[in-house]
């Protein structure tokens, strides 16, 4: 079965610059959500879609910014990049008609490093 | 406010035995659904189990199993037979409404040969 996609996997980059992570949903799934992961801590919530409008907020910094796209996929953008930016980054998606209602699965992640 | 707390940071469980991880929620909701991800040293977020508030049984996947106690506000995940490939960090989390995902702190299991 298909799963969700991220992309890239690995991130290097300097402070100050910006990164771009990407992530296509399962087909068919209408929301996708974003979520920080850093070492030894569990996933802490970013921001959320639900048919490309923003459906929820996290704590998430205003360096970043996130949307999704006509085709589903979300793109979240990060600027000024702090050290402590450098964690795993998850994107889940669900579908609000199934029968695995609330249910989100995630990718693989990306795991930026900020130097 | 939801919270989701695991209060075993680390157990370890003898290859082939049983172990219990245990989560407590708090919720003023009535239909939600609660699960429980593994996470491995590749940090991929595997859905284990996923347990519907409505439903009073207890949902099972092979190995795996939860004593889910909704006035208790309790979700315990139950694996049998535990395996060498079960050593992962373990993550109890609650979903409401297609919001977002409150997570457990998350319980280490090794698992001994």
């Amino acid at each position: 079965a298909a799963g969700v996609i991220q992309s890239p996997r690995h991130l290097i980059k300097e402070k100050r610059e910006t990164a771009t992570l990407k992530c296509y949903p399962i087909p068919r799934h209408d929301t996708v959500y974003w979520y920080q992961q850093g070492p030894g801590q569990d996933p802490q919530f970013l921001i959320s879609f639900y048919e490309k409008m923003q459906s929820d907020k996290g704590s998430i910094p205003d360096r970043f910014s996130a949307q999704q796209f006509s085709d589903y996929h979300s793109e979240l953008n990060m600027s000024s990049l702090e050290l402590g930016d450098s964690a795993l980054y998850f994107c889940a998606s669900s579908f609000t008609g199934g029968a695995d209602t609330d249910t989100q699965y995630f990718g693989p992640g990306t795991r930026l490093t900020v130097l | 406010a939801q919270t989701v707390t695991q209060s075993q940071p680390e157990m370890s469980v003898q290859e082939a035995e049983t172990v219990t991880l245990s989560c407590t929620y708090d919720t003023s909701e009535s239909d939600y659904y609660l699960f429980w991800y593994k996470q491995p040293p590749s940090r991929q977020m595997i859905l284990v189990i996923r347990q519907e508030a409505y439903k009073q049984q207890n949902a099972t996947e092979n190995r795996f199993s939860v004593n889910f106690q909704k006035a208790a506000k309790s979700f315990s995940l139950k694996i049998s037979d535990s395996q060498l490939g079960d050593a992962a960090m373990y993550f109890c989390a609650y979903g409401y409404n297609f919001n977002k995902f409150y997570f457990g702190s998350g319980t280490k299991l090794n698992v001994k040969p």
